[in-house]
């Protein structure tokens, strides 16, 4: 599975847009972009995933570049609920042999939603 | 949301100890994953099963872990013999459908096992 790379904080304003980018230039044709975030010591929580498409959910906007090197994770209004460690990343998914289930969690982004 | 659901949500254990952390994945779905987390570090994959049978596992899970289904809904991952380094959070987690086909994933809020 290719690699990303997010920074590893970012503070955002309660009400506002949260953009969270995520690098990863190595994602091969039929690799899926998902986003996983955790709060505070809970079990991580699906977001949503891509594959070369704009997504949106109830959650979040995912929006993938063209080449799809990289990708931001929209939250249109966060809140002081979405203070999370946000995770990108990238699999090949058992549909294409890849792993079943094994999702590889980087140190992801600390978002800090502030009042 | 799809509810996956551990027992007991905080275990303290003696070392050399052998405890059994439950799982109750969404229902019907034959997969389900377990995942630690260690105080402070990553969320690290530990091993797939399916339909009674390991598919997938990492380096870490080596010969003192061991999973189970002992009944129709209930899985179970079982640590032989504690060391102190096998504190953590452990999470399981299923698919977002019955035959997944992709990685989408639902956690359990995780049981904190402590080792002393």
């Amino acid at each position: 599975d290719a690699k990303t790379t997010q920074p590893t904080s970012m503070d955002c304003a309660e009400g506002r847009a949260a953009n969270l980018p995520c690098n990863h230039s190595t994602i091969s044709g039929n690799e899926y972009v998902y986003w996983y975030r955790q709060i505070h010591s809970q079990g991580p929580q699906y977001i949503i995933h891509g594959l070369k498409n704009n997504e949106t959910n109830e959650m979040a906007s995912l929006i993938i570049t063209e080449d799809r090197k990289s990708s931001t994770l929209i939250l249109p209004h966060a809140t002081l609920r979405d203070t999370a460690v946000y995770y990108c990343i990238v699999s090949l998914g058992p549909s294409y042999g890849g792993s079943q289930g094994n999702l590889i969690f980087g140190k992801g982004t600390k978002l800090s939603v502030k009042p | 949301e799809p509810e996956v659901t551990q027992t007991p949500s905080h275990q303290v254990t003696q070392m050399g100890q052998e405890v059994i952390l439950r799982c109750v994945p969404i229902s019907n779905h034959l997969y389900f994953y377990w995942y630690r987390q260690i105080l402070g570090q990553k969320v690290e994959f530990l091993v797939s099963f399916y339909n009674n049978e390991i598919s997938e596992k990492s380096e870490i899970f080596d010969d003192q872990f061991s999973v189970e289904r002992p009944d129709g809904s209930n899985f179970t991952l079982k640590i032989r013999s504690t060391k102190l380094e096998d504190s953590a959070m452990y999470f399981c987690a299923s698919p977002g459908q019955e035959k997944p086909l992709n990685t989408e994933a639902f956690f359990g809020q995780g049981t904190r096992l402590t080792v002393v």
